[in-house]
């Protein structure tokens, strides 16, 4: 039932910028962009989110395309503890409450 | 000073037991969830709770039954375990129900069912 469509696997070299790609072409006007991350055997991790503009936190860059079929987080520069599975969630629209549907993410492996 | 917390950690039982899942959360939150993460690593929302009030159930088998005795703990009851009922368990919370509010996960509990 995910929404986004995301690579399922990158590397990146420690110290470097991580880029991970998140594909949303049907996203409506009014849904958010999130990114979560999960280390393993740990719960997911808030990262960031973004409506329409680019989003920065200590975290991470949140770059959304203005079209907003697309997005890509950015982590300036990834150590070995970012290793983890990156999840791009579209929020869904309910009346009274929220709901995440976790895709398959793209596993992010940070190489020394 | 763990945000949102679960106990058991671990969970292995035989088919047919009822066994109880709790959650803590100490962030002042209104808003609890219940969600299963099955193997193929999809994260699947079973319920909402605000303000002790159920405000999202998912198709969700009967024998899950949620409660909440207070805005800052929401336990997960399971009645008859199956085999299928094998996954990671996450509690989550956050402040309010809009869109834009972000959700803080509970370290999650691994249920066995054998």
């Amino acid at each position: 039932d995910a929404k986004t469509t995301q690579p399922p696997s990158m590397d990146c070299a420690e110290g470097r910028a991580a880029n991970l790609p998140c594909n949303h072409s049907t996203i409506s006007g009014n849904e958010y962009v999130y990114w979560y991350r999960q280390i393993h055997s740990q719960g997911p991790q808030y990262i960031i989110h973004g409506l329409k503009n680019n989003e920065t936190n200590e975290m991470a860059s949140l770059i959304i395309t203005e079209d907003r079929k697309s997005s890509t987080l950015i982590l300036p520069h990834a150590t070995l503890r970012d290793t983890a599975v990156y999840y791009c969630i579209v929020r869904v629209a309910w009346n009274t409450g929220n709901q995440f549907y976790f895709g398959t993410g793209t596993s992010l492996t940070v190489i020394p | 000073d763990t945000a949102v917390s679960q106990t058991p950690k671990y969970l292995v039982t035989q088919m047919g037991n009822d066994k109880s899942i709790k959650c803590e959360q100490n962030l002042g939150h209104d808003t609890m969830y219940w969600y299963k993460q099955d193997s193929k690593k999809f994260l699947k929302i079973m319920f909402s709770y605000n303000n002790k009030e159920l405000i999202i159930n998912e198709t969700v088998p009967n024998r899950f039954s949620p409660k909440s005795p207070d805005k800052a703990h929401l336990n997960l009851h399971i009645n008859s375990l199956e085999l299928g009922d094998s996954a990671v368990y996450f509690c989550a919370s956050s402040q309010g129900t809009s869109r834009g509010v972000e959700q803080y996960f509970g370290p999650g509990t691994r249920l066995t069912v054998t």
